[in-house]
This record gives C-alpha cells, structure tokens and sequence, in this order.
C-alpha cells in the first residue's frame, strides 16, 4: 500500500518568513495530494490540493508543487503570520473506482514566532 | 464550519464497553469515511462507505465496525474497548463519484477516552 514521509516534524519561522514542508509517497498509482491544516481542538481543514496532471498550484500566500518522477511534493507558505501555527499534513490517494482513502504523512507542527 | 457534525464531542468510558460514534455528512455528500488520529499511529484511514455501501476498508480492527445509514448519516461501533482504542475519531465526506479523487471534509472529531 500507500506510504507516505513528511519532513521536518517540526519547524518554527519567524513571522514573515517563508516556510517549506516536504512529502515523499511511494505509490506511483497515487494522482492526488491534499494538504491539511489542524489547529488545536479541531479537525483537519483543506488549505490546498493537486492532482498529477498538473506541477504545481498557488493559492494566495499557499503553493505546492508535485514531482511525479521524483514522487515528492511540497508546501510552500510565504509571508508566514501567527495564525498559520498549526499542524500541517500531507496526504496521498490514488483514485479509482475501488474508494478514495487518504493516506496521510506524520505532520508537521509549525510555529510562526511573532 | 466544513458541514460535517460528529457527535458526541467527548466520550469517557471503561476498557470492555461498547460505544458508537455519530457522523452526518454535508449536505449533497454521498461518500462517508472514518479516520482514527492517536499519538503513534498519526491519521489512519479506518473504513469508507458510499452511498450505504462499504467501499474501501483500511486497518480497522474486527472489535470495530461502521454502516451508512439510508439517510446517509453513518456511524463507528467500537467494542471491547482497549486502553489503546483512546484516540480522536474523523469522520469525513465528499461527493465520491466513483470515477475519481474528490475532496474530503473533515469533522470536528469525537475523542475518545478508554481508562
């Protein structure tokens, strides 16, 4: 099955800086990749998501970017402001009629230092 | 507010009991699925049911078990309770065509307490 590693498992950034989260999946049958956001208390929120046809998308101050052969993609958060601190997860899933789990990374708790 | 409730919000109770965790998906979703999130094992996809169907089934034990509901409500029947059941339990939803990957939303999450 699918396995996915997340890298670092944690990071803090001062406030403005940017922020880099990586993924690698082992799957090459996977062809969507979710970004999750957790703050405390509460249940994993999209922020972001790419399928495999396309490299990479930006949202706002939220990129990704997805390299097929390498089988790694990545979350780039620019301009970092307090209220991104939280835990961030990577998921992989290929799809198909067989069902549509996600298989998630360990996470990465970001803090952004004011 | 990603349309998906989960109740209860809190659950305590004793190894060796029995107890059933309540999802209702967004409204127009057809496609139900159980995460359980504990400190070891991270997000673990547990089982995922469409349209009153079970669809795709992940590493969820035999004490556990799930149904959808005609109404598409679902829920998680956990039994026999272990110390290490203790975790926070998703519940997430999308439209699942069948076809292809769509979004999945999550739930609030119910945690669950096992002493």
């Amino acid at each position: 099955g699918e396995n996915v590693e997340q890298h670092p498992s944690t990071l803090s950034v001062q406030e403005g800086d940017s922020a880099v989260i990586k993924c690698t999946y082992s799957d090459s049958a996977s062809n969507y990749f979710p970004w999750y956001k957790q703050e405390l208390g509460k249940g994993p929120q999209l922020i972001i998501d790419i399928r495999s046809n396309v490299g990479e998308k930006k949202d706002q101050r939220i990129a990704v970017t997805l390299n097929k052969t390498a089988k790694h993609f990545s979350l780039h958060i620019t301009e970092t402001q307090p209220e991104d601190s939280a835990v961030y997860f990577c998921a992989a899933t290929p799809w198909g009629a067989a069902g549509n789990k996600l298989t998630f990374g360990g996470g990465t708790r970001v803090l952004v230092k004011p | 507010d990603s349309g998906v409730t989960q109740t209860p919000k809190h659950l305590i109770t004793a190894t060796g009991q029995r107890v059933t965790l309540r999802c209702s998906p967004r409204s127009g979703d057809l496609s139900v699925y159980w995460y359980q999130q504990s400190l070891d094992q991270g997000l673990q996809f547990l089982i995922q049911y469409y349209n009153g169907e079970e669809r795709a089934k992940g590493n969820i034990l035999e004490r556990f078990s799930a149904q959808q509901f005609p109404d598409l409500h679902s829920e998680l029947n956990l039994s026999s309770l272990e110390l290490g059941d203790s975790a926070l339990y998703f519940c997430a939803s999308s439209v699942f065509s069948g076809g292809s990957t769509d979004t999945q939303y999550f739930g609030p999450g119910t945690r669950l307490t096992v002493l």
